[in-house]
């Protein structure tokens, strides 16, 4: 069964570095997400992207935060300057185009636990 | 604003036995897909049910099963003859379907299985 990727299952980063995290979507999926959950909270959304492009951002994803897609099968979430509340579990997900009242879910990666010290 | 409410921080049940998780979610489209989603220790998110607001007959895949109440804006997820292994966080999340892609998520319960 296809699944959705991630690298590394573990980063640990000094505070102000710059981290890139590593996605690979299932491959005939459209739709990209990345997603925080700061130890013992919920999920919380920062931003999707469809068609090269983000469709959209929570107040999360401010200016220290990118995504690219930069060879149509890696979906990368880059942190420039890294601060300690950056720390948490970082989750990729994927889901084929959808419309209205499909049932797609969103297909997690197993996360990347990113920790600012 | 979307928001989805989950009052049961944690919650206990005995091995065989069902549960149910409430959660009650706060929107004003017609148009939204309700998802449970399970998150064991080691941390990944299981998808378990989907149910769409135009959805007439509730939802059911396997032990689970959503107890829709559209009016009551709520979906319970009900566990019948739960297992050790069932012993984790769950999420409700919601996703509208005029409004982006993304899904709001609850605050979770964490189910305990007991033996």
């Amino acid at each position: 069964e296809p699944e959705v990727t991630q690298t590394p299952s573990h980063q640990v980063t000094q505070m102000g570095q710059e981290v890139i995290l590593r996605c690979v979507p299932i491959s005939n999926h459209l739709y990209f997400y990345w997603y925080r959950q700061i130890l013992g909270q919920k999920v919380e959304f920062l931003v999707s992207f469809y068609n090269n492009e983000i469709s959209e951002k929570s107040e999360i994803f401010d200016d220290q935060f990118s995504v690219e897609r930069p060879d149509g099968s890696n979906f990368t979430l880059k942190i420039r300057s890294t601060k300690l509340e950056d720390s948490a579990m970082y989750f990729c997900a994927s889901s084929p185009l959808m419309g209205q009242g499909d049932s797609y879910e969103q297909y997690f990666g197993p996360g990347t636990r990113l920790t600012v010290t | 604003a979307q928001k989805i409410t989950q009052t049961q921080p944690g919650m206990f049940v005995q091995e065989k036995e069902a549960v149910t998780l409430d959660c009650t979610y706060d929107t004003s489209d017609q148009s939204y897909g309700l998802f449970w989603y399970k998150q064991p220790s080691s941390g990944e998110m299981i998808f378990l049910i989907y149910q769409g607001s135009y959805d007439e007959q509730n939802a059911t895949e396997g032990r689970y099963s959503l107890n829709f109440q559209k009016a009551r804006k709520s979906a319970n997820l009900v566990i019948s003859a739960s297992q050790l292994g069932d012993s984790a966080m769950y999420f409700c999340a919601m996703r509208l379907d005029n409004y982006g892609q993304n899904f709001v998520f609850g605050p979770g319960t964490r189910l305990s299985v007991l033996p």
